[in-house]
Parts: C-alpha cells; structure tokens; sequence
C-alpha cells in the first residue's frame, strides 16, 4: 500500500536550519510529484513546494523562495524539505503529499511538527 | 495570484445535509479537489476532479462546479463528519501553481 513516512518532530531556535524527510512506498516513485504543505497552529493548508522525482527539478511558491530548498535520493526513495532562516511564525505541521502531474493530492503523509523558539 | 474562498465554518444536526461551497472568479473552469481534515489528522482526498470519490469514499460525499462556486455536498451528515474542508485548486503557468481555500469547519450537533 502507498505510504509516505516522515521525519520525527523537530525543535529548532531561530535562525537555524531544519531538515525533514518524507519517504514513499508502495507505488513508483518517479511517477508522481512530491509536494509540501505547511499548516500553523490553529490555521489552514499552506503550500509551500514540489519536486519531480524523476527529474529533480522543483518549484517553491514565492513567499519562501531562498529559504526552501526541496532534493530527492531515488536509492533510498526519499524527499527531503530544507527550510532555513527559521522564524517563530515557522512553527507548523510540515506536511508531504503525492500527486500525479497537476492532479490531486491522494496520499498524505502523517506530518512531521516542527517548533521555533528560543 | 488566484484566490479561493470558503466560509469559515458551519454547524448541522445529524442527518442532514451539508453543502460546502469554495468561491473564485469563473473557477468552474478550474479542476476542484476536496479534502477533508479531522482533529489532529492529515488531510484525506475526498473529492478529486469537481466530482469524482476515490475509493474508500463514501458516496454520501459528493462534488460540483460551475460558474464561480464549487460545492462539496455530505449527505446524511454523521459525527465523524466533523472535520476541517478544504477546497484546492491549481494555477497553471505560475510559480504558486497550488492554491487552498481557507477551510470550512464543520461542526455536528
């Protein structure tokens, strides 16, 4: 069955850099986009990136351009999510999540929460 | 960049029906895809392409799009339909290719 198990929760001091993982099985990997999604405390569904597995290339949505940077190892089946510059506002649920093309987002994974704070 | 709107929140009895509507400028020429949210959960895909029920969905939930509002219908509301809905749509040709409505609680009596 399709699973996409992440990295465990993560506390970091402003300033710092996090680094989660998403690892996918279950389906062929270079077939579908791997996307993430943040949601703060209390608030909704922020996209924030995806990559081509297949190609590596990615796109970040604006707002976290230079700060985000999303890379894939095929061997180990594996997207990684790269924030840097944290700030208390970053504190979320980071989110990875599949879709095939420009289609929707069928399989989730469980979140991996990292908090900001000095 | 395109904007989605959803209502904050809405509260039913059981038993009745839900119509959770998300807004945008003529985004019945958009694909809408549905995703539901319960307390301390992941999303899960509900509804994908205006209408369609993956596997696993029941076929209380439906989907419809036209003009500039889509709606996710739940019909026969029960309580473990309380949850967060958010409506998602793309935006070809640019660099936030992905767009989330706000979210609509729902909440069941």
């Amino acid at each position: 069955q399709v699973q996409l198990v992440q990295s465990g929760a993560e506390m970091k001091k402003p300033g710092a850099s996090v680094k989660v993982s998403c690892q996918a099985s279950g389906y062929t990997f270079n077939g579908y986009y791997i996307h993430w999604v943040r949601q703060a405390p209390g608030q909704g569904l922020e996209w924030m990136g995806r990559i081509n597995p297949n190609s590596g290339g990615a796109n970040y949505a604006q707002k976290f351009q230079g700060r985000i940077t999303v890379t894939r190892d095929t061997s180990i089946r594996t997207v990684y999510m790269d924030l840097s510059s944290l700030r208390p506002d970053d504190t979320a649920i980071y989110y990875c999540a599949r879709v095939e093309a420009v289609g929707s987002f069928d399989f989730w994974g469980r979140g991996t929460l990292v908090t900001v704070s000095s | 960049s395109y904007v989605v709107t959803q209502s904050p929140s809405m509260s039913l009895a059981p038993g009745q029906t839900a119509k959770i509507s998300c807004g945008g400028n003529n985004i019945g020429s958009k694909t809408v895809n549905w995703y539901q949210q319960r307390p301390g959960q992941a999303p899960v895909l509900v509804v994908y392409d205006d209408a369609d029920r993956p596997s696993g969905i029941p076929d209380r939930f439906s989907g419809s799009n036209s003009g500039n509002t889509a709606t996710l219908t739940i019909g026969r509301v029960e309580a473990g339909d309380e949850a967060d809905y958010y409506c998602q749509v793309w935006e070809s040709g640019r660099d936030h290719p992905v767009i989330f409505g706000g979210g609509t609680k729902l909440t069941v009596l």
